[in-house]
């Protein structure tokens, strides 16, 4: 069976600092990739989805970038963050050719 | 453009007090409309997929429907535990998902 995996649960980070969230898939190959963002009261925000290593595709502009430097895995990153950065990341998967989405637990980032 | 818009935005019910959800959609070309359920604090678990108008799918004391603007999440003598968030979705030929904004169920005893 297919498992995600995201870490970690929680972060707080002063404005400023750098970011790194991790996302891993087991269990599938040529997965598809994708970063969402939950702001406080809002829905799901896509940000970034992958349909392969190296392969990354921005769905809005913001301080955030993503890379996919093996197949199961995906990295969120910020050089340095802002107040607007806090938030409930997901990462999820789908499989190639397939359009269900499977999401991991989130990492809820607060940036103060 | 595809537009998801859910309501009522949060429904209160009382345990075995059978109640519906609203999705409507407007989209180009259907891929998928899916109906997730999301607990405080935890990312958003599958419950179905539908892809054709007519179409129903059941689990448990939910049960999901399919027109060509709309869709339903039925649920069926809610219990406690049914309590949590319910979002919607469109999906793309990538997969990516447009969520409505979700409505917040709360079962009481």
């Amino acid at each position: 069976s297919q498992t995600i995996h995201q870490w970690p649960a929680t972060l707080v980070q002063p404005v400023g600092s750098p970011l790194s969230l991790e996302c891993t898939v087991e269990g599938t190959s040529n997965p598809n990739l994708y970063w969402y963002r939950q702001a406080a009261g809002r829905g799901l925000q896509l940000l970034f989805y992958s349909v392969g290593i190296g392969q990354i595709s921005s769905e809005v502009p913001q301080n955030l970038s993503a890379s996919r430097p093996q197949d199961r895995q995906f990295i969120l990153s910020s050089k340095k963050l802002l107040l607007s950065d806090s938030g409930f990341y997901l990462c999820a998967w789908s499989p190639r050719g397939g359009f269900v989405g499977y999401f991991g637990a989130g990492t809820r980032l607060s940036v103060l | 453009e595809d537009q998801v818009t859910q309501s009522p935005e949060a429904l209160r019910l009382q345990e075995g007090e059978s109640s519906s959800l609203n999705c409507s959609y407007t989209v180009s070309g259907l891929r998928g409309l899916f109906w997730y359920r999301q607990d405080p604090g935890k990312g958003p678990e599958f419950l179905f997929t539908l892809y054709s108008a007519g179409e129903e799918k059941e689990k448990e004391r939910l049960k999901a429907t399919l027109t060509k603007k709309e869709s339903f999440l039925h649920i069926t003598a809610p219990k406690p535990e049914d309590s949590a968030t319910y979002l919607c979705a469109l999906s793309d030929s990538w997969g990516k998902l447009q969520f409505g904004a979700g409505t917040q169920v709360v079962v009481t005893p």
